[in-house]
């Protein structure tokens, strides 16, 4: 099943912040987070792994509840060049290929 | 420069006709994936190759099939197209458990 992103979309204005969630009805071992402009490709941002602890760089973090199956994507002090579609995806433990599952994708607006 | 490379960049076929998609990487990675994004959709997995000499379903094969040539190159043929397989088609690779996807920079199929 498809994780579940919200919101679908956020408009904020240059230096706002905004959190994205990402949940999944499955049990997960890993969920990565990707941003995509428009006409681009998919770029990674980071993983968070089951046992792992939050991760981010610059100002861009997540976390992972592996209880709750869930996690979010923090962006603080937005600039201009987080503009973009982010898709969460999610690996489950069935099996031993990796198989990411990714979420409808939120869009994230940010304004002057 | 590193990375997945995707050939062609656009195609425009007609229903019934038989092409192939070609990815490339060279980064060394075990694990390849084609992936195909439609509006609203996110993306969704069509096959992939957890290793070189494998291959497997995702979650959307039915009119595909796929060959991993060798641990460099994995393609994508269309048998016979259809208008429902009009997309942006995605390749990507990885590493191995606890790294992000690497994705090509895609291409735009129209089907008339």
């Amino acid at each position: 099943q498809q994780p579940v992103q919200s919101p679908q979309a956020v408009i904020l204005r240059e230096g706002e912040d905004a959190v994205i969630n990402c949940s999944s009805s499955k049990a997960l071992y890993s969920v990565h987070w990707y941003r995509q402009k428009h006409g681009e490709a998919p770029v990674f941002l980071m993983i968070l792994l089951k046992g792992g602890e939050q991760k981010g760089h610059e100002k861009i973090s997540a976390s992972f509840n592996e209880k709750k199956q869930q996690s979010s994507l923090y962006l603080t002090a937005s600039q201009l060049s987080y503009s973009g579609t982010y898709f969460c995806g999610t690996e489950s433990p069935l099996g031993s290929a990796r198989q990411l599952t990714f979420g409808s994708g939120t869009q994230l607006t940010v304004l002057p | 420069n590193a990375g997945v490379t995707q050939t062609p960049k656009f195609q425009v076929l007609k229903t019934g006709q038989s092409m192939t998609l070609q990815c490339a990487q060279d980064m060394n990675h075990n694990s390849m994936y084609w992936y195909r994004q439609d509006p609203g959709m996110g993306l969704r997995l069509i096959y992939y190759s957890a290793s070189e000499g494998t291959t497997d379903k995702g979650e959307v094969p039915n009119g595909y099939n796929v060959s991993r040539l060798n641990k460099r190159e994995f393609s994508l043929r269309l048998e016979s197209a259809a208008p429902s397989q009009t997309s942006v088609y995605f390749c990507a690779s990885s590493e191995a458990l606890g790294y992000g996807y690497t994705f090509g920079s895609g291409t735009r199929l129209t089907v008339v």
